[in-house]
């Protein structure tokens, strides 16, 4: 059974500060997917990636598929981005998405 | 392409009511999930479903919890008896392919946040 381990599970920050947030996962996958979550809110994906790095605007997501580790990357943050970053992997056994516990991300002005 | 539709956003339930809450699809998609956050915790798998099948309910609870994607119409999560641990917020996902595929993209609504009182 995959476990998806995520870390730090809250981190504050000042806006304009290098965001990583990281998670690691037990077995093999099919994908590694990132989420992000407003509080109240509903679910978007942001990335899905299964070797690599992909970028999107301000946010960067690597994989290390050797490692079994994937890290979020937000470059000059901005309180805007304060949600919650869930880690989550397709395949590995799983029908469905196996989740981490979430990153609970504020950005202060 | 509307996103995946989930209704209602909220809904209250007396305990021993039932809670009926409904999932369409994204277009073109015939796969669904189900997933459950309680407060506080994480997001838990609870069913796949196929176009009238049920694929994998292994994370759902074996009494009062059922689920159906019938040929015509949205998923339904049906819970019986609700008590006060069912509380959570409740998401569904939909996909074109299977979800353990690669480069299979899950997509989300934006859930049912069900409180029982």
């Amino acid at each position: 059974k995959n476990e998806v381990e995520q870390s730090p599970q809250n981190l504050t920050a000042q806006e304009g500060e290098f965001i990583t947030i990281n998670c690691s996962y037990s077995v093999g996958i099919s994908a590694l997917h990132w989420l992000q979550q407003h509080p109240g809110g509903g679910i978007v994906s942001l990335f899905m990636l299964s070797s690599g790095k992909k970028k999107h605007g301000r946010l960067i997501a690597t994989i290390n598929i050797q490692e079994k580790h994937s890290s979020l990357h937000i470059t000059a943050s901005h309180p805007r981005d304060s949600a919650v970053y869930i880690c989550a992997t397709s395949g590995g056994g799983a029908d469905g998405l196996t989740f981490g516990k979430g990153t609970h991300l504020i950005i202060q002005p | 392409n509307a996103g995946v539709m989930q209704n209602p956003r909220h809904l209250v339930r007396r305990r021993g009511q039932e809670a009926r809450l409904r999932c369409s699809p994204m277009k073109g998609h015939s796969h669904v999930y189900w997933y459950r956050q309680l407060p506080e915790e994480g997001l838990k798998f609870m069913v796949y479903l196929q176009k009238e099948n049920i694929i994998d309910e292994s994370g759902m609870p074996k009494e009062r919890f059922s689920a159906e994607f019938p040929k015509e119409g949205p998923s339904i999560l049906r819970i019986q008896q609700v008590v006060r641990g069912d509380s959570a917020a409740y998401f569904c996902a939909s996909s074109r392919s299977p979800g353990g595929a690669k480069n299979t993209e899950a997509f989300f609504g934006q859930g049912t946040r069900l409180t029982v009182v």
